[in-house]
C-alpha cells in the first residue's frame, strides 16, 4: 500500500492566519481525501480531490476556507484560511489504494490560539 | 446516502476478556469494509478488510465477517491484551463510486 508523508504534524497559529498542509505520496493516486478529526470525535470527510479538477466539497465545507490544490498525482495540498479557535482540530490526508482501502497520513495538530 | 454505525464507547475490559464492537452499515451496492486503529497520538491504520459477502478479514487476533444480509461487520477478538487499547473505527467504501464513511470509533481500554 502507498506511504504517505505529511507536515507540519502539528502547529500553533494565532487566529486570522492560514496554515498550509502537504501531503505527499510514494506512487501516484487517483484520489485523496482530506479530513478533520476533532477531540474525541469521529473523521469528518473536508473534500475529495482528484488530480486535475477542483475539488468536491462536503456540506458544511467551502473552497474560500478550505483551498485544496492537487497538482499531480503524488502531491495535495489543503490550506486552512482566516483561522479560528473552532479550526484547532486533527487535519488528515488519505488515499485509496485499490482494494487494500485508505491509507492515511499521519496528521496535522492544529491549535488556534 | 451512506453511513456506518457504531456501537458507543468506551469499552471497558479486563486482560483476556472477549471482544465484540458491533458495526452496521447503510450503503446502496457492495462496498468494501474495513476496521481502522488509531493508537494514542497515532494516525489511523488498517487492521482487517473484507471486499464482498462472506468474507472475513482477520489480523492480529481481531476478525470480522461481512454479514450482508444483517448489513453488519462487528470486530471480534477473543483475548484483549493492554496493548489493544485503542480508538477503533469501521468504515466503507473503497473503489469508484463510494465515498469513504467512517462510524463515530469506539474506544476500547483494556486493563491488566
Amino acid at each position: 500500500s502507498a506511504v504517505i508523508s505529511q507536515k507540519p504534524s502539528r502547529d500553533i497559529c494565532q487566529r486570522g492566519t492560514s496554515l498550509t498542509i502537504q501531503c505527499q505520496v510514494d506512487s501516484q493516486v487517483t484520489m485523496m481525501f482530506w479530513y478533520r478529526q476533532q477531540p474525541g470525535q469521529s473523521l469528518t470527510l473536508i473534500a475529495t480531490a482528484n488530480q486535475g479538477s477542483e475539488a468536491t466539497y462536503e456540506s458544511g465545507f467551502v473552497i474560500d476556507k478550505f483551498p485544496i490544490s492537487r497538482p499531480n498525482l503524488t502531491f495535495s495540498t489543503l490550506t486552512v484560511s482566516n483561522m479560528s479557535p473552532e479550526d484547532s482540530s486533527i487535519y488528515l490526508c488519505s488515499v485509496e489504494t485499490g482494494g487494500y482501502g485508505y491509507t492515511f497520513g499521519s496528521g496535522t495538530r492544529l491549535t488556534v490560539v | 446516502g451512506n453511513s456506518v454505525t457504531q456501537m458507543e464507547g468506551p469499552v471497558t475490559l479486563s486482560e483476556e476478556a472477549f471482544l465484540t464492537i458491533n458495526c452496521t452499515y447503510t450503503a446502496t451496492g457492495y462496498p468494501s469494509l474495513f476496521w481502522y486503529v488509531q493508537y494514542p497520538g497515532e494516525g489511523l491504520q488498517l487492521l482487517l478488510k473484507a471486499t464482498k459477502a462472506d468474507d472475513k478479514g482477520s489480523n492480529k487476533g481481531f476478525e470480522a465477517t461481512y454479514r450482508k444480509e444483517t448489513t453488519s461487520f462487528h470486530l471480534e477478538k477473543g483475548s484483549v491484551q493492554v496493548s489493544d487499547s485503542a480508538v477503533y473505527f469501521c468504515a466503507l467504501g473503497a473503489g469508484g463510486s463510494y465515498i469513504p464513511t467512517f462510524g463515530r470509533g469506539t474506544s476500547l481500554i483494556v486493563h491488566p
